[in-house]
């Protein structure tokens, strides 16, 4: 599976709207982009999972350029709840024996 | 998620000490995983199982065996526990979309300390 990379750490004020940018450059023909949400102690949580050009849900939109090799989650107008770290994946559709990997995501902190 | 439930949520242990957590899904799903989490560290995958008949190492196996008892439950031991071993564990749980993309499901986690 691709590698992902994405900042350590980004700081943002409240209201403002994030963007958090995974690369991915090898990602291949058949790779799926899936984002995750992790609070302190507690277990990662599903945000939105997309293939190609952009995927909206009721928490974030992920946009996905036509050469895939990165991607951006989009957090509209954040709050303090929504301190956390994001966590990009990337997961082959038709070979779903290897287990998806999780790095060291992207600490989001929302100052007020 | 509360589909995923892992006993204890906390445990204290000596070196040496042989336990096990356990974890409990009602999600009806064949993928399980357990996970260890260092402070500040993301996610490195222990063990995993597609289905009851299979177990696979994940990226550090090393110390850890694990047993899938049934297609809800996935229990992890520490065989000689060691203070390195101190950490947050996660287990989850998978399934697979329409678009066979997969999605995964993580229980509460336990927080073990190994003195």
């Amino acid at each position: 599976l691709a590698k992902t990379t994405q900042p350590i750490s980004m700081d943002s004020y409240e209201g403002q709207e994030v963007n958090i940018t995974c690369s991915h450059n090898n990602i291949a023909t058949n790779d799926y982009i899936t984002w995750y949400q992790q609070f302190p102690s507690q277990g990662p949580r599903f945000i939105i999972q997309g293939y190609k050009t952009k995927v909206t849900n009721e928490v974030a939109s992920l946009f996905i350029p036509a050469d895939r090799k990165s991607s951006t989650l989009s957090l509209p107008r954040v709050s303090l709840s929504d301190t956390a770290v994001y966590y990009c994946l990337v997961g082959d559709r038709h070979s779903g024996n290897t287990p998806l990997v999780f790095g060291k995501g992207t600490r989001l902190s929302v100052i007020a | 998620d509360a589909d995923v439930t892992q006993t204890p949520r906390n445990r204290i242990t000596k070196t040496g000490k042989r336990i096990m957590l356990e974890c409990s899904q009602t999600k009806g799903h064949d993928r399980m995983y357990w996970y260890r989490q260092d402070p500040g560290l993301g996610l490195r995958l222990i063990y995993y199982s597609f289905d009851v008949k299979d177990i696979n190492k994940g990226e550090i196996s090393d110390g850890y065996s694990v047993s899938r008892q049934a297609q809800a439950k996935f229990s992890l031991s520490l065989e000689s526990a060691i203070p390195n071993q101190t950490a947050l564990y996660f287990c989850a749980t998978s399934d697979f979309g329409e678009a066979a993309q997969e999605t995964q499901y993580f229980g509460p986690g336990t927080r073990l300390l190994v003195l």
